[in-house]
C-alpha cells in the first residue's frame, strides 16, 4: 500500500482482556518496528522486525506483550491481561532497510478501563 | 541505556520568529534523524544525518548535527502555524539497531 496501515484506529477494552494490534507496512519494506507512546510522551521502542532474523525483543516491557510478523509483511502485537498502565498509543513503523528513515502508521489508541 | 536529550520542553511563539530546538546525548550518534509529528497521526520523518558537522536545509528548516555527532539542533526561519507540532529527535549508536526517541519539544506557533 501508499503507507503503513494501522488497526483498529481505537480500542478501548476492560481490565484483564487480551487485545490485538496489527500493522500493514509498506510493501517491499523488510525492517519493521513497534513503537509505544504515552500522553504527551516520547516514543518507546517495544520490538524491530528484520527480514527474516530474530526480532529485537529487548523492549517489551513484561511478558504479557508479544509480537508476530507472518511471511515478512503483517505485523500482530497482543497485549495479554491488560493493565490500565499499557494505555497509549501504539504505533508501527517500517522502512526499506534497518538505516533508513522510518515511515509511521498513524497508530492504534488503546485504552484499558 | 543511552538516552536522549531535547530542549526546550515546550515553546510557544508568534508567527514570523525565529527558533532552534535542541537534541543531545552523551554518546556518539552512529546517525540521527528528525522527526515532526501532529496530532492524531504518527510521526513523519524530516532528516537524516550522518556525517560530524553536516547541515541540511528543508525550505525554512535548517538541521545541523554536532562535530562530535552528540548533538543536532533544528532552525526555523519565520515560524508558520503550520510548524506547531511536536519535534521529536531520534539517534542510533549502531548501524543496524532500532533508533532511540528523545521526549520531543511541542512548539506553539501563533498566527
Amino acid at each position: 500500500g501508499a503507507g503503513v496501515s494501522q488497526s483498529p484506529s481505537n480500542k478501548v477494552t476492560e481490565k484483564g482482556k487480551d487485545v490485538e494490534l496489527r500493522c500493514d507496512p509498506i510493501s517491499g519494506h523488510t525492517a519493521l518496528y513497534w513503537y509505544r507512546q504515552s500522553l504527551g510522551q516520547g516514543l518507546e521502542f517495544l520490538i524491530y522486525f528484520q527480514g527474516n532474523s530474530a526480532p529485537d525483543k529487548s523492549g517489551l516491557p513484561s511478558d504479557r506483550f508479544s509480537a508476530e510478523r507472518t511471511g515478512g509483511s503483517v505485523s500482530t502485537l497482543t497485549i495479554q491481561r491488560t493493565q490500565q498502565e499499557d494505555s497509549a498509543v501504539y504505533l508501527c513503523a517500517s522502512s526499506p532497510r534497518d538505516i533508513d528513515g522510518y515511515t509511521f502508521g498513524s497508530g492504534t489508541r488503546l485504552t484499558v478501563v | 541505556t543511552q538516552l536522549l536529550e531535547q530542549s526546550p520542553q515546550f515553546l510557544s511563539i508568534q508567527e514570523g520568529e525565529n527558533l532552534t530546538v535542541y537534541c543531545n546525548s552523551s554518546s556518539v550518534f552512529s546517525s540521527l534523524q528528525w522527526y515532526r509529528q501532529e496530532p492524531g497521526e504518527g510521526p513523519v520523518l524530516l532528516v537524516t544525518v550522518v556525517t560530524g558537522g553536516e547541515v541540511k536545509k528543508l525550505k525554512r528548516l535548517t538541521f545541523q548535527f554536532g562535530d562530535a555527532r552528540k548533538d543536532s539542533s533544528l532552525h526555523i526561519t519565520a515560524a508558520q502555524p503550520g510548524d506547531t507540532g511536536l519535534y521529536l529527535c531520534a539517534g542510533e549508536w549502531n548501524y543496524g539497531q532500532n533508533f532511540v526517541f528523545g521526549p520531543g519539544t511541542r512548539l506553539s506557533v501563533l498566527p
